[in-house]
């Protein structure tokens, strides 16, 4: 009953320093969603695909790339990482069938960026 | 440009208080809202609001869409130390399928 995987769930990081997060998801979801969070800003939305293939910016892209090659992977690259950076990041991913809102969330990487 | 405003951004009460939180927008062609919250980790889902579905209810807490006036509310009666965590409103615009999210309402209930 896996649901949404992230990994990983911690890492350090020095400027400049590139790295992947990747999101699983295993319940046949479209859409799929990377999201982060700074103390006191809600969750800002970097980027999100509505299918395999597909993606597109939200409001925070800039620093970050994304791909979804598997509609069940969602991979958010930093090719070079800035202290700005640090965060904790989540994934999300629900589906337009029988949409109830509800996202799915994982359980968050907390990345800090020295 | 899309957005979703709370209000307050934090609040103390103690158990037994109600509590009103607020979330304001502007988006392009409403689709829902929604309320979630958040404890330690992820956000757990809450309620969605809709053009057919302007009030929902669950227990203890509640909601209401004011399509009109761009807002909602979410009430929680006879607060618990339970209820302590971050309240976050979110909204799809269109039929986009993406998520934007206010800054939160942090809530703190003391005993």
């Amino acid at each position: 009953n896996a649901g949404v995987t992230q990994t990983p769930k911690f890492r350090v990081l020095k400027t400049g320093q590139s790295m992947t997060l990747l999101c699983a998801q295993d319940m046949n979801h479209e859409y799929m969603y990377w999201y982060r969070q700074d103390p006191g800003m809600g969750l800002r939305l970097i980027h999100y695909s509505v299918g395999e293939g597909t993606t597109a910016k939200g409001e925070v892209p800039d620093g970050y790339n994304v791909s979804r090659l598997k509609k069940q992977n969602f991979l958010l690259g930093l090719e070079s990482a800035a202290p700005s950076q640090t965060s904790v990041y989540f994934c999300a991913s629900n589906s337009p069938q029988g949409y109830t809102g509800e996202l799915f969330f994982g359980e968050g990487s907390r990345l800090t960026v020295l | 440009e899309d957005k979703v405003v709370q209000s307050p951004l934090s609040l103390v009460v103690h158990e037994g208080d109600t509590v009103t939180l607020n979330c304001s927008y502007e988006v392009t062609n409403f689709r829902s809202l929604l309320w979630y919250k958040q404890e330690k980790k992820a956000p757990t889902f809450l309620f969605m609001l809709t053009s057919s579905g302007i009030e929902k209810k669950s227990g203890r807490l509640s909601s209401i869409l004011d399509k009109k006036e761009l807002f909602s509310i979410l009430n929680i009666t006879a607060t618990q130390t339970g209820d302590s965590a971050i309240y976050l409103c979110a909204v799809e615009p269109g039929n986009t399928g993406k998520l934007i999210f206010g800054q939160g309402t942090t809530l703190q209930v003391k005993p």
